[in-house]
């Protein structure tokens, strides 16, 4: 089974400029979720989304936003990028639903975005 | 909301010797610890988990232990080999009823385990 992909891996912005990542799940995960990882402040939960529906959200301003379509993939956008947004994001996906082990996340590569 | 912390930041151990990293969250409604692996360059990996109906769980080399009245879970490496070499996580989340999870996982800042040959 394909695990969590990620695209771009890399990513170079520049202040006031708007991104758009995306993540593709483990097939048959319906969750999706995304983290900030920064050496200062380590992982940070963004959003949760989940049947295309956000179930869940991070202490995040609100240029941090994300979707999820039909098929479970999901996107994240920031916009007005800020020197801070510097950071790797990563995506996590998970069965979810019930049953041992739907809640395990595994997550993608990562994201590495760098403004500029 | 919940908060993890973490101890201790970083940690080195000879090669064949324990390593135990220890965390704490502040959410009793926290049901679900999870523990990962992040290798330099690599995604975060999961390399074992605990519900809160569980007090211990063992993987081969790997253990977890959790106390819910103390809030804290721990993370047990017996004989450590220089692979072991990792930043580690740990994180807290809650699992709905039906068994599907709140994916808001809140983790720790790591620990920074090296062992040394």
């Amino acid at each position: 089974k394909a695990g969590v992909t990620q695209t771009p891996r890399y990513l170079i912005k520049t202040r006031g400029q708007q991104v758009t990542l995306s993540c593709s799940p483990i097939s048959g995960h319906r969750s999706v979720s995304w983290y900030q990882q920064t050496p200062g402040q380590g992982l940070q939960f963004l959003f949760e989304y989940f049947s295309e529906t956000q179930r869940n959200k991070g202490n995040f301003p609100g240029r941090f936003s994300g979707r999820q379509f039909s098929n479970s993939r999901s996107e994240m956008n920031v916009s007005t990028l800020e020197l801070g947004d510097s950071a790797l994001y990563l995506c996590a996906s998970s069965k979810d639903g019930s049953g041992i082990s739907s809640y395990e996340q595994y997550f993608g590569p990562g994201t590495r975005l760098t403004v500029t | 909301g919940e908060n993890v912390e973490q101890h201790p930041s970083t940690l080195s151990v000879q090669e064949g010797d324990s390593a135990v990293i220890k965390c704490t969250y502040s959410d009793s409604a926290s049901n679900y610890f999870p523990w990962y692996k992040q290798e330099l360059g690599k995604r975060p990996q999961l390399i074992i988990d605990i519900r809160s109906n569980v007090g211990e769980k063992k993987d081969q080399r790997i253990a977890v232990t959790l106390n819910k009245t103390a809030k804290h879970f721990s993370l047990h490496i017996t004989e450590t080999q220089p692979e072991d070499s990792a930043v580690y996580f740990c994180a807290a989340s809650s699992v709905m009823r039906d068994g599907g999870s709140q994916g808001n996982l809140i983790f720790g800042k790591g620990t920074k385990l090296s062992v040394k040959p």
